[in-house]
C-alpha cells in the first residue's frame, strides 16, 4: 500500500521564524508532489506543487524534493500567525497524477 | 470566477439509509475527484470523473458510487449507510484529468446516527 508519512506535530514556531514541514513517501514511482494548507473547519487549499528534484520557491514558501530519498519538504519563511493550520502532503501515484495519496497532516502553530 | 460548490453542506442520516451529495466544479473544469476525510484515516481518494467517465477509483466498497453529468457536475451516492461513513466529503475540480492543480470545495459534513 502506498503510504505518505508526516509528523503529526503539533509544530510550534515563533513569528518570523522558518517552519520546516517534512514528508516521506513509499511509492518510488511517484511523479508529482503537493502541499495543501487546511485551516480548521475549512477545506484544503493547494499552496505548492513540485515535480522535479530540487527546490521550488513561491513567495515565502519553498518546496524541496529528493526522489532518491523519497522525501519532500515545505519551508515557510517569516512565519506569520495566519500560517497556523494543518499542512497536508499529497503524492500523485505513478501512472496517474490524479490519484493523490495524502499524509495525515502536520499541525503548525505560529506563536505571536 | 466562482469556486467549487457542494450541496448540501451538512447532512444527518441514520444507518441503512442512502445519501446523494452534489458537486459543481469551477466553470471550465471537467474533472471532479471525490475524497473522504476523517480524523482517523485522514483524506482518502474515492474516485475521479472526467467526461462523464470514472477514470480512477480508490479502495472503497461498492456502496460508494458516483457519476458525472455532461455539464461536469458530479454526484456521489452512498448506500446502506454505516456509522463509519460519518465524515467530511470533499470534491475537487481541475481542468482535465492529469491536471495537477486541484481546487477543493467546502465539503459536505455527513453524520450517520
Amino acid at each position: 500500500q502506498k503510504e505518505v508519512e508526516q509528523n503529526s506535530g503539533p509544530l510550534s514556531v515563533p513569528e518570523g521564524a522558518i517552519a520546516s514541514l517534512n514528508c516521506t513517501y513509499s511509492d518510488r514511482g511517484s511523479q508529482s508532489f503537493f502541499w495543501y494548507r487546511q485551516y480548521s473547519g475549512k477545506s484544503p487549499e493547494l499552496i505548492m506543487f513540485i515535480y522535479s528534484n530540487g527546490d521550488k520557491e513561491d513567495g515565502r514558501f519553498t518546496a524541496q524534493l529528493n526522489k532518491a530519498s523519497q522525501y519532500v519538504s515545505l519551508l515557510i519563511r517569516d512565519s506569520q500567525p495566519s500560517d497556523s493550520a494543518t499542512y497536508l502532503c499529497a503524492v500523485g501515484s505513478s501512472g496517474s497524477a490524479r490519484q493523490l495519496t495524502f499524509g495525515s497532516g502536520t499541525q503548525l502553530t505560529v506563536l505571536p | 470566477k466562482a469556486g467549487v460548490t457542494q450541496t448540501p453542506r451538512y447532512l444527518i442520516k441514520t444507518r441503512g439509509q442512502q445519501v446523494t451529495l452534489s458537486c459543481s466544479p469551477i466553470s471550465g473544469h471537467r474533472s471532479v475527484s471525490w475524497y473522504q476525510q476523517t480524523p482517523g484515516q485522514g483524506l482518502q481518494f474515492l474516485f475521479e470523473y472526467f467526461s462523464e467517465t470514472q477514470r480512477n477509483k480508490g479502495n472503497f466498497p461498492g456502496r460508494f458510487s458516483g457519476r458525472q453529468f455532461s455539464n461536469s457536475r458530479s454526484e456521489m451516492n452512498v448506500s446502506t449507510l454505516e456509522l463509519g461513513d460519518s465524515a467530511l466529503y470533499l470534491c475537487a475540480s481541475s481542468r482535465w484529468t492529469g491536471d495537477n492543480e486541484q481546487f477543493f470545495g467546502p465539503g459536505t459534513r455527513l453524520t450517520v446516527l
